[in-house]
């Protein structure tokens, strides 16, 4: 049972490349998230998926697209990479119902130089 | 916009002290929980608080939530250094819990 499982672990990229940031989870959770996290900013939300087929905005949407390809997979894909985008990306997911927490993925640690 | 700060933000104390981590936030909750991060790791989730007046301990660290001063508490007790760690509080204000906002993050160290 591997929970929330993100690829790549860490990514150095040049300003204006392309990543997608891939997130899976096996715990049959409903709502799927993606957050940055940068010093003393703690986690910010980017973008989450409520449900299969369905995707928001967060805190800080701009410069990031999504997919929910089905209800394990939520990417996160950043298509003009800049240096402001240099963070660790988590992904969580949520089962719902509100009585239960997030379970975070170990990380992906992104440069952009 | 919901806020959500933490207090201190930095916290160096001795083996075998008490302290106490604030986190306040600006809008009405009754939901908030506690993670803790190791560096260079994902975060772990410690306490789940869902109504008013909840308090959860373990081993020792207690935390506590008063929605009407929408206020929580993080209470450290004899600490020891593997509890050396930044530590988040996150309230979430949606009927789903698809929206967790969270704090800045307290990052305690305990010197031996």
């Amino acid at each position: 049972n591997a929970g929330v499982t993100q690829t790549p672990k860490f990514q150095v990229l040049k300003t204006g490349q392309s990543m997608t940031l891939q997130c899976a989870q096996d715990m049959n959770h409903n709502s799927m998230y993606w957050y940055r996290q940068d010093p003393g900013m703690g986690l910010r939300l980017i973008y989450y998926s409520a449900s299969e087929g369905t995707t928001d905005k967060g805190e800080v949407p701009n410069g990031y697209n999504v997919s929910r390809l089905n209800k394990r997979e939520f990417s996160l894909r950043l298509e003009s990479a800049a240096p402001s985008q240099t963070s660790v990306y988590f992904c969580a997911t949520y089962r719902g119902g509100g009585w239960t927490e997030a379970f975070f993925g170990q990380g992906t640690r992104l440069t952009v130089v | 916009e919901l806020k959500v700060e933490q207090n201190p933000l930095f916290l160096s104390m001795q083996e075998g002290k008490n302290y106490t981590i604030y986190c306040n936030y600006s809008t009405t909750s009754d939901r908030l929980y506690w993670y803790r991060q190791d560096p260079g790791k994902s975060l772990e989730s410690l306490f789940v608080l869902l109504s008013n007046g909840a308090v959860k301990q373990e081993g020792r660290l207690m935390a506590s939530l008063d929605t009407k001063a929408r206020l929580s508490t993080l209470h450290i007790t004899a600490a020891v250094h593997d509890l050396s760690a930044t530590y988040f509080c996150a309230v979430d204000i949606t009927t789903s819990g698809s929206r967790l906002t969270f704090g800045e993050g307290t990052q305690l160290t305990v010197n031996p």
